[in-house]
């Protein structure tokens, strides 16, 4: 059971564009939704996060939109570099004490010069 | 340097073989974590442990074994029950805050 559906699996975009990653959940009980980037052969790391009671939040190029009502949450990459070649993988957490966290399948984006 | 330390990073095993994978933190997190990660499957849990001597299965522990004897250690076994277990193999930490602190993984390989 995949409680957090993200899209697209791959990207392609070209530098100084926008991409666009999408993810959708089911559980009204999430109250953290972080982005993770992985480059290859190495461990996934933080990127940005936000929480339901805010719709956006923004640091440097990278944005999270939010929507509650719609269950949706989204990474925007402003001004895309060669460099954010990468998996991204958006996750969300239930609930106060909760220490889990479910991740979507990830988004390969390559950023072609 | 505060961090997760996993080793090896690469593993070759024959068939019928168990391995033991090794994660260790000095971050003073509580919680502790093991991933696994195949192409297109995302990351899924394999055990997770919140406090010393004690620890939960995940969606995928089936042919997987875990000890959490110590705070900062929490190693991982793949033990011959494990019917496909080459994979990269993730492990993380957390205060419980959210954040996830992960190692650079091991590759582990089935010949």
């Amino acid at each position: 059971q995949q409680q957090v559906k993200q899209s697209p699996q791959s990207l392609i975009v070209q530098k100084g564009g926008i991409s666009i990653i999408n993810c959708a959940y089911e559980n009204t009980a999430f109250d953290y939704f972080p982005w993770y980037q992985q480059f290859p052969g190495k461990g996934p790391a933080l990127l940005i996060a936000i929480r339901p009671d805010v719709s956006e939040k923004k640091e440097g190029r990278f944005t999270i939109s939010f929507n509650k009502s719609a269950k949706q949450f989204s990474l925007h990459i402003m001004d895309s570099q060669p460099g954010d070649s990468a998996t991204y993988f958006c996750a969300a957490k239930s609930g106060a004490g909760s220490y889990q966290l479910t991740f979507g399948k990830g988004t390969k984006l390559s950023v072609i010069p | 340097d505060g961090g997760i330390t996993q080793s090896p990073k690469y593993l070759f095993r024959k068939e019928g073989q168990n391995v033991t994978l090794s994660c260790e933190q000095n971050l003073n997190h509580d919680a502790m974590y093991w991933y696994r990660q195949d192409p297109g499957q995302g990351l899924r849990l394999i055990y997770y442990s919140q406090i010393v001597n004690d620890f939960q299965k995940g969606d995928i522990a089936e042919g997987y074994s875990v000890s959490r004897e110590k705070k900062e250690s929490f190693p991982l076994t793949v033990t011959s029950a494990q019917k496909n277990p080459t994979a990269f193999y993730l492990c993380a930490s957390s205060s419980g805050t959210g954040e996830l602190f992960f190692g650079e993984g091991s590759r582990l390989t089935v010949l």
